[in-house]
């Protein structure tokens, strides 16, 4: 079983749509959830940490769910400028803060 | 605002030639780390460093990788002999603290072994 697994899509939505992305992670003892955004060809950047209590940010919204090692993002009221590969990201048990990154979900939002 | 930085951001070179990637991590951070992505593929961990030793490495880092930090600014990746298999993105990335667990990666260098 993959250590972070995420549907690759690509999921093709209108601007405006709302859009979910899940996320299942194999290790129970994972201690720091993420969602980073990638954009083609460049680094990963962090686009919000995951919290049991979920958390928003905008648009954004990130839920948690540690009995069922799922994690969500939901995008609301899409952008074409959120066109990208949203990254699920875990961090493990090991005490080195290693990233443990899922394979990616791409978006491409169109006009 | 402060960045990690990489250079170069494109290195082509022979198969079974040295190549060194270079990082300038955020001033002050402590931890240190190198990923690398195959085109198409999803991001993997290669190694971290902390206090100027290695603290994890994956099966990935074989004894052809090597990191130093040189001279408390500079981060660097080393790979004796590449082969084919080692053309990827390879980014570094750096942590503050303990305390804190974002990381903050640079641009990333392109390899591409011939």
């Amino acid at each position: 079983r993959k250590e972070v697994e995420q549907d690759p899509g690509p999921f093709n939505v209108p601007e405006g749509a709302t859009v979910a992305f899940n996320c299942t992670y194999s290790n129970s003892a994972s201690q720091s959830f993420f969602w980073y955004r990638q954009d083609c060809r460049k680094e990963p950047k962090l686009l919000m940490s995951v919290y049991s209590s979920g958390n928003e940010d905008g648009r954004f919204t990130a839920q948690l769910n540690r009995a069922s090692q799922y994690i969500s993002l939901l995008i609301r009221d899409s952008k074409l400028s959120d066109s990208a590969t949203y990254l699920c990201v875990v961090i493990g048990s090991s005490n080195t803060g290693k990233l443990i990154f899922g394979q990616g979900t791409t978006l491409q939002v169109k006009p | 605002e402060p960045e990690v930085t990489q250079t170069p951001s494109h290195q082509v070179t022979q198969m079974g030639q040295e190549v060194i990637l270079r990082c300038v991590p955020i001033s002050n951070h402590l931890y240190f780390y190198w990923y690398r992505q195959i085109l198409g593929q999803k991001v993997e961990f290669l190694v971290s460093f902390y206090n100027n030793e290695i603290s994890e490495k994956s099966e990935i880092f074989d004894d052809q990788f090597s990191v130093e930090r040189p001279d408390g600014s500079n981060f660097t990746l080393k790979i004796r002999s590449t082969k084919l298999e080692d053309s990827a993105m390879y980014f570094c990335a750096s942590r503050p603290t303990a305390s804190t667990d974002t990381q903050y990666f640079g641009p990333g260098t392109r390899l591409t072994v011939l």
